[in-house]
């Protein structure tokens, strides 16, 4: 069975440019979530989603991040436009339930 | 508000040694404990998974503890291997939500 999956696994994009994420839970989690490490930072939570619909955004930095699930299977963030303090490590991550939550490999984006 | 540290921030051992990794937490109303392995440029990989109602949880040479009343989780590794070295987090689940509150991680090295 497949695991979280997501693309690109590294990114260099110019400040003010556009850098769209993508994940894809594992299948049959309706919990799908996003998180980011920033340089010397802990991992923190940037909002969830429980199938389509956004269960909690209360981690979303502002309103440059984007988010969506449409149909309720793989999940985009978009970050537009990027500035210098986006650089980091965004991880997707999906559950089903209460249970284990299962990450990704991260995306690695910097932002030049 | 919620808040997860981990100590040591590093820690170096030599092969064969038990050793024990430490987290506490603020706030003990939590919903589960979850311990994860991250290695260089790789995502997280879920190690145990502890429910609030549970003391611990063992898998293979590892063991998590869990005591809520003083906020405090450690994991337990026995007979540590070079295979072994890679940075350790915590991270604790407030409410039946998918929101995890991670510390900063402890990165073992294990020296053959």
């Amino acid at each position: 069975e497949a695991g979280v999956t997501q693309f690109p696994s590294h990114s260099v994009i110019e400040k003010g440019q556009t850098v769209t994420l993508r994940c894809d839970p594992i299948s049959g989690h309706d919990n799908l979530y996003w998180y980011r490490r920033v340089m010397g930072k802990e991992i923190k939570f940037l909002l969830h989603f429980v199938k389509e619909s956004k269960q909690d955004e209360s981690g979303m930095p502002n309103n440059r991040f984007l988010a969506e699930r449409t149909g309720g299977t793989y999940s985009t963030l978009k970050v537009q436009p990027a500035e210098l303090e986006d650089s980091g490590v965004y991880f997707c991550a999906s559950s089903q339930g209460g249970n284990t939550i299962y990450f990704g490999e991260g995306s690695w984006l910097t932002v030049v | 508000k919620q808040e997860v540290t981990q100590i040591p921030a590093a820690l170096s051992v030599p092969e064969g040694e038990n050793l024990v990794l430490n987290c506490s937490f603020t706030d003990s109303a939590i919903y589960n404990l979850q311990w994860f392995r991250q290695d260089p440029g790789k995502g997280l990989t879920s190690l145990l998974l502890i429910q609030s109602s549970q003391r611990e949880q063992t898998s293979g040479r590892l063991n998590a503890s869990l005591d809520k009343s003083s906020g405090r989780s450690t994991l337990y590794i026995a007979a540590s291997q070079p295979g072994d070295s890679a940075t350790y987090l915590c991270a604790v689940r407030p409410g039946n939500t998918g929101k995890l509150i991670f510390g900063q991680g402890t990165t073992l090295q294990v020296k053959p």
